[in-house]
């Protein structure tokens, strides 16, 4: 058990629509990123955030968004929602050092599938 | 630009055999390395990192992973695999220079044999 929580577990929708995914943190973790990943495919970075900052971004459309609040919490949301966004959705949680140094551990992932 | 590459995308052995799951990576800085498992339906659980200090990485579950920066490579062993070791492992290097996200390899899937 990381302590990273993801809700919800899986979740059908319809091209076209809009999704929201939550992820509460680690406690005391202060960066949260979320990654996707494709059936039979390593995870693909989205976005990460640093205290409430959006703090790098993947190879992702601007339907791709997120926030992060001040209890670290966070979400991804997903406008506007196509057949290639079924996927596993997976949020870390990492403290990170002075020295740049950090380790991600991971929650247990949002099965989305688009029809 | 970082990547990492997993050789082959799955791996076979019997209950005790020598588990070695292969990974080479490329970095244009000092590289932090991890390997993850994961197992059906599940998230990523940790194994082990390497963060420039000892390049002979220990991690859970008896795996342990050495860094030779000569060869670029960063491989996964096990001395003896056991039923529950099947899953798929990722190897990821650490894009410090990006906040430190993580990119990932393609995944090796490991069976064990019985």
């Amino acid at each position: 058990e990381t302590g990273v929580t993801q809700s919800p577990t899986h979740l059908i929708k319809t091209r076209g629509q809009q999704v929201t995914l939550r992820c509460s943190s680690q406690s005391g973790h202060n960066t949260v990123s979320w990654y996707q990943q494709a059936l039979g495919q390593g995870p693909q970075f989205i976005f990460q955030y640093y205290r409430e900052e959006e703090n790098g971004r993947g190879n992702f459309p601007p339907r791709f968004s997120g926030l992060q609040f001040p209890n670290y919490s966070s979400e991804l949301n997903v406008n506007a929602l196509e057949l290639d966004d079924s996927a596993l959705y997976l949020c870390a949680s990492s403290l990170v050092f002075q020295d740049g140094t950090d380790t991600q551990y991971f929650g247990p992932g949002t099965r989305l599938t688009v029809l | 630009a970082q990547s990492v590459t997993q050789l082959g995308s799955h791996v076979s052995v019997s209950e005790g055999a020598l588990v070695l799951l292969r990974c080479n990576y490329s970095s244009s800085v000092p590289p932090y390395l991890f390997w993850y498992v994961q197992y059906p339906n599940q998230g990523l659980q940790l194994l082990l990192k390497y963060t420039s200090a000892a390049t002979l990485v220990k991690g859970i579950n008896g795996f342990e992973a050495e860094f030779k920066k000569s060869e670029t490579s960063f491989h996964l062993t096990k001395p003896s695999a056991h039923m529950s070791d099947a899953a798929e492992y990722f190897c990821a290097v650490s894009d410090r220079n990006q906040g430190g996200k993580l990119i990932f390899g393609q995944g090796t899937e490991l069976s064990v044999k019985p």
